[in-house]
């Protein structure tokens, strides 16, 4: 079955600093990837999307590349400020059981904590 | 545009109670999901609707949980009896279609806390 694979956190990083954040994907199909946060006390909001190979997803100074041929879809950040301090999900788009419809298929998550 | 909409935000029960949400999706979407998340783990869909339809409920302990959209609007997720294991966020979610690429809204959640 479909599976998203995460690097396990918490990750602790310095105003300022590079993020990078691991996320391989396993799935039968032709997925769509996408990268979820959810803030303290706040529920998950989309935060970039790729559906296709080599498309590159971006919001907020966040990308993430489709990479078919490493089967990944790695976070980035050039410099992190302490507002993204939150949890990020990795998770793909696929057909589910039926064979009509997607569905989300999530990574465990990775707790990330800006310090100023 | 207003979002997911979800109630209550927080609940504690005993095991063996019953307990009850309501999702109201984003005007217009046609596609209603249900994830549960326990603590330090991913989301995990429960049940998927089309309209007023059950698409996956694969992943859904029919035991003890069932869940309805009777007019293809509001759905409500219902655990009875529950159990300690339970103890988790559930996430309603909504979109307008469910094809691949299609961007899922996900309300604030209802947390769930069975002793």
């Amino acid at each position: 079955g479909d599976s998203v694979t995460q690097m396990e956190g918490p990750v602790t990083l310095s105003e300022e600093a590079f993020l990078t954040i691991n996320c391989t994907y396993t799935a039968t199909g032709y997925p769509s990837l996408f990268w979820y946060v959810q803030y303290p006390g706040e529920g998950l909001q989309l935060l970039l999307k790729a559906t296709k190979a080599d498309d590159k997803g971006s919001n907020k100074g966040f990308e993430a590349t489709y990479r078919k041929e490493t089967t990944s879809f790695h976070l980035e950040k050039g410099s992190v400020q302490v507002s993204d301090s939150a949890v990020y999900f990795c998770a793909l788009s696929d057909r589910n059981s039926g064979g009509s419809n997607y569905k989300l298929t999530f990574g465990k998550g990775t707790l990330l904590t800006v310090n100023p | 545009e207003a979002g997911v909409a979800q109630s209550p935000r927080y609940k504690i029960i005993e095991k063996r109670q019953s307990v009850a949400f309501w999702c109201n999706p984003i005007s217009g979407h046609a596609t209603l999901y249900w994830y549960q998340q326990i603590l330090g783990q991913g989301p995990k869909l429960l049940i998927q609707f089309q309209n007023n339809g059950v698409v996956d409920d694969s992943q859904l302990p029919k035991d003890r949980f069932s869940a309805e959209r009777l007019k293809g609007v509001d759905s409500t997720l219902k655990i009875q009896p529950a159990k300690l294991e339970d103890s988790a966020v559930y996430l309603c979610a909504s979109s307008r279609t469910p094809l691949s690429g299609n961007t899922i809204y996900f309300g604030e959640g209802s947390w769930l806390t069975v002793v």
